[in-house]
């Protein structure tokens, strides 16, 4: 099983101030493909999950262009360049290369 | 508009079974995968598995195998998600969500919380 471990686990912000969230996995998640199968998902209080990011670097469909994915490999990172209030929750990375799907630990971000 | 509709909250008591149901409207139910994930209180989610709804193939995590049962009924877009024996450990939020691309889960269900009593 592939194991995800994410950094920081709390991270306040100021809004308009960037946010920067780092995502390891135990192997890499570059796929034959060509594809990288890394994801990250921002779950609202009282809320299901919402994709934000997929196969690393893609933005999903109404995601804000603040938010953008990078990393290659076992190192990732999701960074939103101007932190908004509506952007407090839980951000998780998880692995889709192989079963079982396996996520972070999640990092809560709250505004300063 | 595309979107997945669980059924309702489910109390159950230790050894009982529960059976959520997923209804997609807003596009055809057989052309993606449909996965099933679970959220325990104050807890990360947990991948359960995975159901091709015009098939019927699945693949379920290994800690669920034997107590779990993925159908689907096309007719009326629906999938369900069975897990029998159940444990207070099983208390939990349950969610379906669609894989679109490569993994992408764009679609996610409100959520079922199942709470199991001992």
């Amino acid at each position: 099983e592939i194991v995800m471990t994410q950094s920081p686990l709390s991270l306040p912000v100021t809004p308009g101030e960037p946010a920067s969230i780092s995502c390891r996995s135990t192997q890499s998640l570059l796929h034959s493909s060509g594809n990288t199968y890394l994801n990250w998902f921002l779950q609202k209080p009282g809320q299901s999950p919402q994709l934000l990011i997929y196969v690393a670097s893609n933005r999903a469909s109404g995601v804000p262009d603040r938010f953008s994915g990078g990393g290659s490999g076992t190192e990732f990172t999701l960074k939103i360049s101007r932190v908004e209030a509506e952007d407090v929750g839980i951000y998780y990375c998880m692995q889709g290369l192989q079963t079982p799907y396996t996520f972070g630990q999640g990092t809560k971000l709250e505004i300063k | 508009q595309v979107q997945l509709v669980q059924s309702g909250a489910e109390v159950k008591k230790s050894g009982a079974s529960v059976k959520v149901s997923c209804k997609a409207s807003g596009y055809t139910l057989g052309v993606y995968w449909l996965h099933w994930f679970r959220q325990a209180p104050g807890q990360g989610l947990e991948w359960m598995g995975w159901l091709k709804p015009d098939s019927g193939a699945t693949e379920i995590a290994q800690k669920f195998q034997g107590r779990i049962t993925m159908t689907s009924d096309t007719s009326i877009s629906t999938v369900y998600m069975e897990l029998s024996r159940l444990t207070p450990d099983d208390t939990a939020v349950y969610y379906c969500t669609r894989d679109w691309d490569r993994r992408a889960f764009d679609i996610w269900g409100q959520g079922t919380m199942v709470a199991v009593s001992s």
